[in-house]
């Protein structure tokens, strides 16, 4: 199985709401991505997981709260969103994080959250 | 700081023809991977083809294939026989490698549309 899977799949929600993005993936794989991605724009790393571990903000906004509550689910927690947080928000994961000289992890990708912020 | 450069926006080819998408890359290291990314239309992003830096051969997948010329830091992607499940973004992506290479520097994407 090499599916990263997202639930749900689109999500409108206003600034004042709480809501829980979730990713799933049964490869094993020990790290795990948030990526933001904007119409028609390259993704953008937000967070990193190792062996559910947080290891890597990209300077992200605090109304954005990941999680990883075992090694493979990992949620993203939004509250007060602001109407420019609407984007493709996509999960992905690899074997691992750490990768020696001739060696790489593929990131698998789910197929992304939609979410509008009104 | 890598970047990676994908100077068209936006192409067409005609099915079953054959189009090359042009990426350019600026990196001082000397050790890394390079990859084509697929986003279909509402569709998750696949890999398409990989490169390792320290590999002379170009890789080769099915239709796909490359053109890696390190010394000129070009890694353009040549689709043949091009199918209408071909449309989609393309992103060239750099990897360093070694160490905790986690982080995919992304170009900006090309949309290409393969007209019927």
């Amino acid at each position: 199985d090499t599916e990263v899977t997202q639930t749900p799949k689109h999500l409108v929600m206003g600034m004042t709401n709480k809501k829980s993005l979730k990713c799933e993936q049964h490869m094993g794989h020990r790290a795990m991505y948030w990526y933001k991605q904007k119409a028609k724009k390259p993704p953008e790393l937000m967070f990193v997981y190792s062996y559910e571990k947080l290891s890597i903000n990209e300077s992200v906004p605090s109304r954005f709260s990941p999680e990883c509550p075992n090694s493979s689910l990992l949620n993203l927690h939004l509250h007060a969103l602001q109407p420019e947080d609407s984007a493709l928000y996509l999960c992905a994961s690899s074997d691992r994080l750490a990768g020696g000289f001739s060696s790489y992890n593929e990131q698998f990708f789910g197929p992304g959250t939609r979410l509008t912020v009104l | 700081a890598q970047t990676v450069t994908q100077s068209q926006p936006e192409m067409s080819v005609q099915e079953a023809e054959t189009v090359t998408l042009s990426c350019t890359y600026d990196t001082s290291e000397n050790n890394y991977y390079l990859f084509w990314y697929k986003q279909p239309p509402s569709r998750q992003m696949i890999l398409v083809i990989r490169q390792e830096a320290y590999k002379q051969q170009n890789a080769t997948e099915n239709r796909f294939s490359v053109n890696f010329q390190k010394a000129a830091k070009s890694f353009s992607l040549k689709i043949s026989d091009s199918q209408l499940g071909d449309t989609a973004m393309y992103f060239c992506a750099f990897l360093k490698s070694g160490g905790s290479n986690y982080k995919l520097t992304f170009g900006k994407g090309t949309l290409l549309t393969v007209n019927p």
